[in-house]
C-alpha cells in the first residue's frame, strides 16, 4: 500500500507570495491533518480535514488555510509569506476523524526569502 | 505551561544501555498518548501508543503511563545505534481530539 505523499518536497518562495502544498493520503484514509514543524517551535497543529470538512483547528493566523477534496486528497495554502513560514509542512493521514495512528508523509520543506 | 513537556536532551547513552525519555502533559482528561521516532531528515514514525496506567512493553521499548502525575514515559532496553533519532512525544486532547507534540529529545547511542 502507497503510503503518504506530499509534494513538491521542496520550494523556495520570497516574502509576500503565496504557496499551496498538495497531500496525498493512504488508500482508504478519510482524515488528513497538517503540521507544521520548525527548530524554535517543534511540530504544531495547523488543521484537520475529514469529509472534505475542517474538523479541527490550531492557533494560526488566517493566512493559512486549506481543503480536502472528495478524494480525500488535500491542499494548504500560506497567502502573504513571512520569513517565519519558512518550515517543514507535514500531512498525515488517518482512517477516520481523531483516529488514533497517524501516519506522516514526507513533508515539504519550505524556504521564504 | 506548554502543552507537552520533554526533557530537552541531548541524551546520549552506550550501545546497550537503557535510554529513559520523560514527558509530563497539561490536559488532565487526555487519554490518549503516543510515542514518536523522527530520524534526522525524515517525517515523524509512531512507535507506542499508550491509553492506561501501567506499562505497555514492545520489543525493546516500554512505555509508562501515569495519569495522576500526568507523566509518560518511554524506555529503550539495549539501545542500537540505529535508535539514535529525536523522540517525540504526542497527546490527544480531550475536548478536540488534535495532537499536540513535546519539543522532542534527541537520543545519541555511541558504540
Amino acid at each position: 500500500k502507497a503510503g503518504v505523499t506530499q509534494t513538491p518536497r521542496y520550494l523556495i518562495k520570497t516574502r509576500g507570495q503565496q504557496v499551496t502544498l498538495s497531500c496525498s493520503p493512504i488508500s482508504g484514509h478519510r482524515s488528513v491533518s497538517w503540521y507544521q514543524q520548525t527548530p524554535g517551535q517543534g511540530l504544531q497543529f495547523l488543521f484537520e480535514y475529514f469529509s472534505e470538512t475542517q474538523r479541527n483547528k490550531g492557533n494560526f493566523p488566517g493566512r493559512f488555510s486549506g481543503r480536502q477534496f472528495s478524494n480525500s486528497r488535500s491542499e494548504m495554502n500560506v497567502s502573504t509569506l513571512e520569513l517565519g513560514d519558512s518550515a517543514l509542512y507535514l500531512c498525515a493521514s488517518s482512517l477516520g476523524l481523531g483516529a488514533d495512528t497517524q501516519y506522516f508523509g514526507p513533508g515539504t520543506r519550505l524556504t521564504v526569502l | 505551561q506548554k502543552e507537552v513537556e520533554q526533557n530537552s536532551g541531548p541524551l546520549s547513552v552506550p550501545e546497550g544501555a537503557i535510554a529513559s525519555l520523560n514527558c509530563t502533559y497539561s490536559d488532565r482528561v487526555s487519554q490518549s498518548f503516543f510515542w514518536y521516532r523522527q530520524y534526522s531528515g525524515k517525517s515523524p514514525e509512531l512507535i507506542m501508543s499508550i491509553y492506561s496506567n501501567g506499562d505497555k512493553e514492545d520489543g525493546r521499548f516500554t512505555a509508562q503511563l501515569n495519569k495522576a502525575s500526568q507523566y509518560v514515559s518511554l524506555l529503550i532496553r539495549d539501545s542500537q545505534p540505529s535508535d539514535s533519532a529525536t523522540y517525540l512525544c504526542a497527546v490527544k486532547g480531550s475536548a478536540d481530539y488534535k495532537l499536540s507534540f513535546g519539543a522532542g529529545t534527541t537520543v545519541t547511542v555511541r558504540a
